[in-house]
């Protein structure tokens, strides 16, 4: 089965730290996403990634960025946290096939910035 | 890609069939139908997906109307562990983003 680890379940921050949430694949996939999660919201993409140092906005990257130095490894960097980036973190991988749009998700880091 | 309709809620017998159903009748031709279900706390699962016929695999069956505006899951044999937030999503097979679209969804709860 393919797993999608997540570094933290639960991490606490400060206003204005710089936040790394990692995210591994055990698959060889080249495709790997950032989504956030909040209530009423629905999940929503923040960056994507075809391939190593390829890197593509999702719907809302403001206060974002990523790096994905190898193919396994995808990173979402908080820049300065702010309380409005306290939400539920999802990282999912795809091959690339494209023609099936067949996400395998992390279990989630649930990030609370104060 | 196409909007999706369904019920917020459901509730289901353990044991029985959970039908789920969901309306997208502004589908494309080349649209997917994809399900997801979200368990409480994890990140969402993969379930089935298909384009024309009815596909089934070891988790559930999925049943799609011959115009192709709506569809069902069907999970045969609820069990507790089903409750979750089961999403429907009409996607582009030819498009690579990963850009689904997870709205609300339906919260399905299985009762003993």
């Amino acid at each position: 089965d393919v797993k999608v680890t997540q570094s933290s379940r639960y991490l606490v921050k400060r206003t204005g730290e710089k936040v790394f949430l990692e995210c591994v694949q055990d698959m060889d996939h080249e495709n790997m996403f950032w989504y956030r999660q909040d209530p009423g919201l629905g999940l929503r993409l923040i960056y994507f990634s075809y391939d190593v140092k390829m890197k593509e906005k999702g719907d809302i990257p403001e206060g974002y960025s990523v790096s994905r130095e190898k193919k396994e490894r995808f990173s979402l960097i908080l820049e300065s946290a702010s309380t409005n980036q306290t939400s539920m973190y999802l990282c999912a991988s795809s091959d690339a096939s494209g023609l099936n749009e067949k996400l395998f998700f992390g279990s989630g880091t649930q990030l609370s910035v104060l | 890609d196409a909007k999706t309709t369904q019920p917020p809620s459901m509730d289901c017998a353990e044991g029985r069939a959970a039908n789920l159903p969901c309306n997208h009748s502004t589908i494309s031709g080349n649209e997917y139908v994809y399900w997801y279900r979200q368990i409480h706390s994890q990140g969402p699962q993969y379930i089935i997906h298909g384009l024309k016929n009815n596909e089934t695999n070891e988790m559930a069956s999925l049943i799609i109307t011959e115009d192709r505006k709506s569809s069902t899951l069907i999970l045969p044999h609820a069990t507790l562990r089903d409750t979750a937030v089961y999403y429907c999503i009409v996607k582009r097979g030819s498009s690579n983003t990963g850009k689904l679209i997870f709205g609300q969804g339906t919260t399905l709860q299985v009762k003993p």
